[in-house]
């Protein structure tokens, strides 16, 4: 999706290392999520945002932290804490938090253990 | 507990032949219905969606589904497959309210061989 940037595609990481990848939006949404997929589990939710300056934990937030400062950004860190975090990062976005519209979503970040 | 099922994990169909991806759900309310395709390293992106009214919707590409209260279902199906469908098909539900968390399936890889 054109409106949303996530970068960079790929992404290593090292032992006791903290990452951070990148969500930046200009379709003026409301909302902002991040979604970790792996093989065959769909996805799950890691962290949302509903307005700047405001998010809520996920089903699965321990080992991670996010920030959202301005409308458009809201980028994900993965902490040493997360034990396995090789997985497929996706951010989306909504329009409206209260609307029925679908998700929007960026081409994700592949993050890996070196 | 709320949850999304795609009962198959691969469905394979002859180019030409009709396919159906099945889905089930278990949300309570009046949900909206979704579904999404993701190509290989890619994000997903939005075919139909399901509000309300008529059960049978169309979408993207070629692509339908029809809603069945009673069964909770939303099966996705298209006339003729084409080998270019081949790709992983989400189904998602939402609530909507005040905060709109979508439910996700495990996805289902569909092969579709000249």
């Amino acid at each position: 999706d054109g409106g949303i940037t996530q970068s960079p595609k790929y992404l290593f990481r090292k032992e006791g290392q903290n990452v951070t990848l990148s969500c930046e939006q200009n379709l003026n949404h409301d909302a902002m999520y991040w979604y970790r997929q792996d093989p065959g589990q769909g996805l799950r939710l890691i962290y949302y945002s509903q307005i700047v300056n405001d998010f809520q934990k996920g089903d699965i937030a321990e080992g991670y932290s996010v920030s959202r400062e301005k409308k458009e950004s809201f980028p994900l860190t993965v902490t040493s804490a997360q034990k396995n975090p090789t997985a497929f990062y996706l951010c989306a976005t909504l329009g409206r938090v209260n609307s029925n519209q679908p998700q929007h979503f960026g081409d994700g970040t592949r993050l890996s253990i070196l | 507990a709320q949850s999304v099922a795609q009962p198959e994990d691969q469905v394979n169909v002859a180019e030409g032949n009709p396919l159906t991806v099945k889905c089930t759900y278990s949300v309570s309310g009046n949900p909206y219905l979704f579904w999404y395709v993701q190509y290989p390293n890619r994000g997903l992106q939005f075919l139909l969606k399901y509000i309300t009214g008529d059960n049978l919707v169309k979408g993207s590409y070629g692509f339908e589904a029809e809603f069945n209260k009673s069964q909770t279902s939303f099966h996705l199906k298209k006339p003729s497959a084409l080998v270019s469908d081949s790709a992983l098909y989400f189904c998602a539900v939402s609530r909507g309210g005040n905060f709109n968390k979508f439910y996700f399936g495990s996805g289902t890889k569909l092969n579709v061989k000249p």
